[in-house]
């Protein structure tokens, strides 16, 4: 099974700065990568595919970059909606495997 | 619009059965994958299962091999878990969400969940 580390845990960011997530895989993944953004009391919504590739209505805001087993999500400058918890998720081998969540809070 | 709505969660002995199920609209639901993942309270995702839009093809994580067996009715628009031998552990929302395919399986979109407690 291949593991996925996302790294913060927690990253206390200010309104309007840029916050930038990792997630790590044991082994390599390609380019088959997407990222998550989950609310409190909400289902996880899909921000990005194929490690890069924004979803349908996702801002411009949010950018995803890396392969092999090294990934990026960056959001440029962080407004008050982008509060929340961040996965990544392997979809190259099976079983699929998420990261255990980055929390963006406020600073 | 695409919407996906899961129902059948509830309260359930260990050891004991349970099916949940996943309507979906606004999509040919024949034409595409789908999974469930599920979320332990407080915890993170874990995907669970995953079938081909046909059905012929099926995939399981570890920790539910040989208690949960997904299956879909094309006709209904329907997926579905079995979970059987249930296990405290197995205590999570499960989410039905739709994929492009299996191979490019990103998860989009998710439906609202359903609770599945597993308690004496």
């Amino acid at each position: 099974e291949i593991v996925m580390t996302q790294s913060p845990a927690t990253l206390s960011v200010s309104p309007g700065e840029r916050a930038t997530l990792s997630c790590r895989a044991s082994q390599s993944v390609s380019s088959n990568l997407a990222w998550y953004q989950q609310k409190p009391g909400q289902a996880p919504r899909l921000l990005i595919y194929g490690a890069y590739t924004r979803a349908t209505g996702i801002p411009a805001r949010f950018s995803g970059s890396g392969s092999g087993t090294e990934f990026t999500l960056t959001i440029s400058s962080l407004q008050s909606e982008d509060f929340a918890v961040y996965y990544c998720q392997q979809y190259n081998n099976w079983p699929r495997t998420f990261g255990q969540g980055t929390k963006v809070e406020i600073k | 619009e695409v919407q996906l709505l899961e129902s059948g969660g509830g309260l359930v002995q260990p050891g004991g059965s349970l099916r949940l199920s996943c309507v979906a609209s606004g999509f040919t639901f024949s034409s595409y994958g789908m999974s469930w993942v599920r979320q332990a309270p407080g915890k993170g995702l874990e995907w669970v299962s995953a079938i081909s839009g046909s059905g012929d093809s099926t995939y399981y994580g570890d920790s539910v091999k040989g208690r949960f067996t997904i299956s879909r009715d094309n006709s209904k628009n329907t997926l579905y878990v079995q979970m059987n031998s249930l296990r405290d552990e197995d205590t999570a929302v499960y989410y039905c969400a739709k994929v492009k395919t299996v191979g490019a399986d990103w998860f989009d979109p998710w439906g609202q969940g359903t609770l599945v407690s597993v308690s004496s």
